[in-house]
């Protein structure tokens, strides 16, 4: 069992959806981090969290210590939005482990 | 401020070469990460460094090490490439240490091995 695991593998949405992925993990963490990745490859951190709930104009993610388990939530769903969004967990100085990512696609 | 630059962007090896990324990161940036991202094994750690020093490392076999200089640009070397280590490298630098301040990745250098 990965220790990083996300759900769903793939979402297709119509544009203005509300859209959420799911990431828990079993090991006990001090960040989790949501990347974005466009096709082509350049990867952009979204969020960085340790607790509660952050949002960064239509994304909002949201972690439970308790439960291991974080959502990122995409309101008002863009096609620019496709992409894939990959969960990743770091403990204190070890090593980042990373889910298998969510593969996105918004259409019009 | 210009972003994280990696360079080259695109490189073709063959089985058995060596081959050196370079990783620029941002300025005033202190750390930089280095990742691999595989279609089978999705994105791995490969290691981190903070002041020129190691600090950690995934688990990949010796071929694979790095160095940062004294202004903070990083490089990775794999020597005696497989065809495996075909891959995208990716680099990302932070102001502080990885798990404290927020990462800012490069555009990667996508390695083919022949």
């Amino acid at each position: 069992k990965n220790e990083v695991e996300q759900s769903p593998q793939n979402l297709t949405a119509q544009e203005g959806e509300f859209i959420t992925i799911n990431c828990s993990y079993s090991v006990g963490i001090s960040a989790l981090h949501w990347l974005q990745q466009h096709p082509g490859g350049g990867i952009v951190s979204l969020f960085m969290l340790s607790s509660g709930k952050k949002k960064h104009g239509r994304l909002i993610a949201t972690i439970n210590i308790q439960e291991k388990h974080s959502s990122l939530h995409i309101t008002a769903s863009h096609p620019r939005d496709s992409a894939v969004y990959i969960c990743a967990v770091g403990r204190n100085t070890d090593k980042l482990i990373f889910g298998t990512g969510t593969r996105l696609q918004v259409f019009p | 401020k210009a972003g994280v630059t990696q360079t080259p962007r695109y490189l073709i090896k063959t089985r058995g070469q060596q081959v050196t990324l370079s990783c620029s990161p941002i300025s005033g940036h202190r750390s930089v990460s280095w990742y691999q991202q595989t279609p089978g094994q999705g994105l791995q750690f490969l290691f981190e460094y903070f002041s020129e020093t190691q600090r950690n490392k995934g688990n990949f076999p010796g071929r694979f090490s790095g160095r940062q200089f004294s202004n903070s640009r990083s490089e990775m070397n794999v020597s005696t490439l497989e065809l495996g280590d075909s891959a995208l490298y990716l680099c990302a630098s932070s102001l502080g240490v990885r798990e404290r301040y927020e990462q800012y990745f490069g555009p990667g250098t996508r390695l083919t091995v022949t």
